[in-house]
C-alpha cells in the first residue's frame, strides 16, 4: 500500500518561499510509471494542482503559478519537494502531495497524503 | 484551458435515495474524467477514473459515466458515509465540487 505524507512548516512569513517535502512509502518513486503531483486547496474551496516531477527529474507546472513554483525528486530518499516562492496570504492552503498516473490522455491521483496546512503570515 | 463545471453546487438528498452529479467540460474530454470523494479534513479519495471505472475498493453503488462534454456520479443508495463534497477531474483543472448533503 503506497503511502505519502507531507512535511514542512505550517507558518511562512510573506515574501519568503514555502518549502514541504513528500516522503513516498510502500513503493518506490523510481520504478516510474507514476508522476508525483502537489495539489492545493485554499480554505473552504476546491482544488487547484500545481504540478508534477517524473523520477527523472521531468516537470510540469501549472501555468498560473509556473514562475514561482519548483518541483524536485530525491531518488534516495524516496522524497519529492515542492518550493514556492514570494508568497502571499493568498498562498494559505492545505498542500497535498498525490502519486498520479497519465495512461494517454487519462490523468488521474490514486493515492494522496493527508495534507499539511501553511499559512502566509507574518 | 478546459474548464471543468460541476451542477448542482449543493445536493440535498435522503438516505437509501439516488444521487445524480453532473459534471461538463467546455470542450470534448473524450473519457478522460476522473471523480474523488472528499470528507471534512480528509484528503480526497478516487472513486472512478476513465469516466467509468471503479478505482479499487469502491463500492458498486458508485457509478460513472458520460464522454465529451457531459458526466455524471451516480450514487444509486445513499449511505451515511457518502455526504460529502464530489469533485470532478480532467489532467490539470478541477470542478468547483458539488456538496452532497442530507436532505
Amino acid at each position: 500500500q503506497v503511502q505519502l505524507q507531507e512535511s514542512g512548516p505550517g507558518l511562512v512569513k510573506p515574501s519568503q518561499t514555502l518549502s514541504l517535502t513528500c516522503t513516498v512509502s510502500g513503493g518506490s518513486i523510481s520504478s516510474g510509471g507514476y508522476y508525483w503531483s502537489w495539489i492545493r486547496q485554499h480554505p473552504g474551496k476546491g482544488l487547484e494542482w500545481i504540478g508534477y516531477i517524473y523520477y527523472s527529474g521531468s516537470t510540469y507546472y501549472n501555468p498560473s503559478l509556473k514562475s514561482r513554483v519548483t518541483i524536485s525528486v530525491d531518488t534516495s530518499k524516496n522524497q519529492f519537494s515542492l518550493k514556492l516562492s514570494s508568497v502571499t496570504a493568498a498562498d494559505t492552503a492545505v498542500y497535498y502531495c498525490a502519486r498520479e498516473l497519465i495512461v494517454g490522455a487519462t490523468y488521474y491521483f490514486d493515492y494522496w497524503g493527508q495534507g499539511t496546512l501553511v499559512t502566509v503570515s507574518s | 484551458e478546459i474548464v471543468m463545471t460541476q451542477s448542482p453546487a449543493t445536493l440535498s438528498v435522503s438516505p437509501g435515495e439516488r444521487a445524480t452529479l453532473s459534471c461538463r467540460a467546455s470542450q470534448s474530454v473524450s473519457s478522460n474524467l476522473a471523480w474523488y470523494q472528499q470528507k471534512p479534513g480528509q484528503a480526497p479519495r478516487l472513486l472512478i477514473y476513465g469516466a467509468s471505472t471503479r478505482a479499487t475498493g469502491i463500492p458498486a453503488r458508485f457509478s460513472g459515466s458520460g464522454s465529451g462534454t457531459e458526466f455524471t456520479l451516480t450514487i444509486s443508495s445513499l449511505q451515511s458515509e457518502d455526504f460529502a463534497v464530489y469533485y470532478c477531474q480532467q489532467s490539470g483543472t478541477f470542478g468547483q465540487g458539488t456538496k452532497l448533503e442530507i436532505k
